[in-house]
């Protein structure tokens, strides 16, 4: 099973909400991944937890906060989004040890920001 | 800067032919390397991923690394209009957990 959960699927939100996307994994992987995916763009990379912790920071800003409750949840907080910010949130896990490691992809979030 | 190249298409086939898709990668220090599937509106979907030289096989899928030309490819046999998508390559270099993606590759098979 290499199943990535997301929620929700749809998101509408003005620029002063606060809103939260949640990822969730149960394939034991140790990584998880926030990556913005524009249309006709490949994805781009926000965030990397590994071991629960963030290892990596792609200078996101700070109105994007990621969370890691434990090894298979993973959130990205949102607050005072731009119109900019509309996309696809795609969120990714990955397994195994270098070079076979590889990442999923769960379904995404699309987000759009009036 | 790492760099990932594909022809980005859009690429047409007829139904039944072999598609060939082609990625180039800059990083010499690159060590696996994974074709995306991602239909319009959905996620990317893991097809293949290959760390070694030589061929890969997997079904209608082949992939092709060659790491002295720093290149890496995707053939899909038998092309059916279901394969019809953008196909992703992405590269990992230093770090196994941070994949650098070529633009895509927009396919479509004709019925």
């Amino acid at each position: 099973d290499t199943e990535v959960t997301q929620t929700p699927k749809h998101l509408v939100m003005g620029m002063t909400n606060k809103k939260s996307l949640k990822c969730e994994q149960h394939m034991g992987h140790r990584a998880m991944y926030w990556y913005k995916q524009k249309a006709k763009k490949p994805p781009e990379l926000m965030f990397v937890y590994s071991y629960e912790k963030l290892s990596i920071n792609e200078s996101v800003p700070s109105r994007f906060s990621p969370e890691c409750p434990n090894s298979s949840l993973l959130n990205l907080h949102l607050h005072a989004l731009q119109p900019e910010d509309s996309a696809l949130y795609l969120c990714a896990s990955s397994g195994g040890v270098a070079p076979k490691e590889t990442q999923y992809f769960g379904p995404g979030t699309r987000l759009l920001v009036l | 800067q790492k760099e990932v190249e594909q022809n980005s298409g859009p690429l047409s086939v007829p139904e039944g032919a072999i598609a060939s898709l082609n990625c180039t990668y800059s990083d010499r220090g690159s060590q696996s390397f994974f074709w995306y599937r991602q239909y319009s509106g959905k996620s990317p979907e893991l097809i293949m991923f290959i760390y070694s030289n030589g061929d890969k096989e997997d079904g209608r899928f082949t992939a092709q690394l060659n790491k002295a030309s720093q290149y890496v490819s995707l053939l899909i046999r038998d092309s059916q209009p279901s394969d019809s998508a953008t196909y992703l390559c992405a590269v990992t270099g230093g770090s196994a957990r941070q994949l650098t993606f070529g633009s895509g590759t927009q396919l479509t098979v004709l019925p």
